[in-house]
């Protein structure tokens, strides 16, 4: 069973450009999450979401953006990029079989230059 | 509302030695608990969890014991190598009945180990 797929793995943008990443769940899960990393504020929540409604929202400004499909894939997309965009993010994904457990992808790393 | 907290570290050890890192939460009910692991590089994995006190979860030899009395959940390994050097998250989720509610992380835990 695949696991969860986020694409790109690595990218480049240039400040003021937008980005938008990609995520696709565990077969049958739901629920999709995003999280941001990076190294001065650790693992920050940004938004979840489940049946193509955005079900919570972390603190994070306008600029940051999700939306989730039919088939439950999801992105976020960033607009108008700063340089403390740069860091890791990070897809989740669960379901009501997995309970509250959520399973996380490998990350797509942003570096905003 | 519901936190977690744990040493940050940097933690160093030296290979083969016993390891702990201290968790605690606050949350209102019986949430279910857990321990991410992140290797360098790499997004975060599943490394245990609990979900009802008295539990404990296990995996890779690590182990994790649900404390409803003393709200943590401390990670241990009996015997550490270099290939467990990687960053330790605990956290929550609340109770199905809440489920609309995040996944809380504690801040993490680097965790070196030299041979």
């Amino acid at each position: 069973k695949a696991g969860v797929t986020q694409t790109p793995r690595y990218l480049i943008k240039t400040r003021g450009q937008q980005v938008t990443l990609s995520c696709s769940p565990i077969s049958g899960h739901r629920s999709v999450s995003w999280y941001q990393q990076t190294p001065g504020q650790g693992l920050q929540f940004l938004f979840e979401y489940f049946s193509e409604t955005q079900r919570n929202k972390g603190n994070f400004p306008g600029r940051f953006s999700g939306r989730q499909f039919s088939n439950s894939r999801s992105e976020m997309n960033v607009s108008t990029l700063e340089l403390g965009d740069s860091a890791l993010y990070l897809c989740a994904s669960s379901s009501t079989v997995s309970g509250n457990t959520i399973y996380f992808g490998e990350g797509s790393w942003l570096t905003v230059v | 509302g519901d936190s977690v907290t744990q040493m940050e570290g940097p933690v160093t050890l030296s290979e083969e030695a016993f390891l702990t890192i201290n968790c605690t939460y606050t949350a209102t009910g019986y949430p279910s608990l857990f321990w991410y692991v992140q290797y360098p590089g790499e997004g975060l994995q599943l490394l245990l969890k609990a979900t009802k006190a008295d539990d404990k979860g296990s995996n890779k030899g690590f182990e994790a014991t649900y404390r409803k009395e003393t709200t943590s959940f401390h990670l241990e390994k009996g015997s550490v190598q270099v290939s467990d050097s990687a960053v330790y998250f605990c956290a929550l989720s609340p109770p199905m009945k809440t489920s609309y509610d995040k996944v809380i992380f504690g801040p993490g835990t680097s965790l070196s180990v030299i041979p």
